[in-house]
């Protein structure tokens, strides 16, 4: 299996523009978590779905950030605008159904915002 | 959200020593999981401990989780420099969050 993909690997943007980061969970997962790292705040959970309908987005930042997940096998996080303070590697991690305690993470998405 | 605190931040030692690096907080876990993170990776986890007490062994890494469930401790016997990593303590729950880390740097 290919693991957890996300897309793209960097994203270097100016300030107020819109960005997309983008995961494809690994096959047959039915559990989908995007994270937020940062030195000062460590990893964060933003938002998590399961089977496709998201479960609870308490730590979405604002209302400038969204998340969606279309089918199972896609998601996306967006930030519009996106501000200096966005600056962060954002993670997508999956969970196979009924293992509660497992999740397998991508390589990040590393935005800067200038 | 519960609060995880793992000291120290950073440690860096010479290959061959021994060190134990800890994840804290007041409330009491069903169970507590290990990752380590390198750099531009995503964390791979490690060990999931689930009963208080527990010990678990991974080669030459030991995970305790303690006797109430509120803490856990990882201790890695003879370090090598592919131990380097951030290493990042999380409760049972979707809605805890990571502890901060510890960063470990093995000098050869």
């Amino acid at each position: 299996d290919a693991g957890v993909i996300q897309s793209p690997r960097h994203e270097v943007t100016e300030m107020g523009q819109e960005v997309t980061l983008r995961c494809k969970p690994i096959s047959g997962h039915n559990s989908l978590f995007w994270y937020r790292q940062t030195m000062m705040r460590g990893l964060e959970l933003l938002i998590y779905f399961n089977n496709n309908v998201p479960i609870d987005d308490s730590g979405m930042p604002e209302d400038r950030f969204s998340a969606k997940m279309p089918n199972a096998s896609f998601s996306t996080l967006k930030i519009q605008p996106s501000e200096p303070r966005d600056s962060a590697v954002y993670f997508c991690a999956s969970r196979p159904g009924g293992a509660k305690n497992i999740q397998y993470f991508g390589a990040g998405t590393r935005l800067s915002v200038l | 959200t519960q609060l995880l605190e793992q000291s120290p931040q950073f440690l860096s030692i010479q290959e061959g020593e021994n060190l134990t690096v800890y994840c804290n907080s007041s409330s009491v876990f069903s169970s507590l999981q290990w990752y380590r993170q390198e750099p531009g990776e995503g964390p791979v986890l490690l060990v999931t401990v689930v009963t208080g007490g527990e010990v678990k062994k991974l080669k030459r890494l030991t995970f305790q989780f303690g006797d109430a469930r509120k803490d856990s401790s990882l201790h890695i016997t003879a370090a090598q420099p592919g131990d380097t990593g951030l290493y990042l303590c999380r409760g049972g729950n979707e809605k805890l969050t990571f502890g901060t880390g510890t960063r470990l740097t093995i000098i050869p």
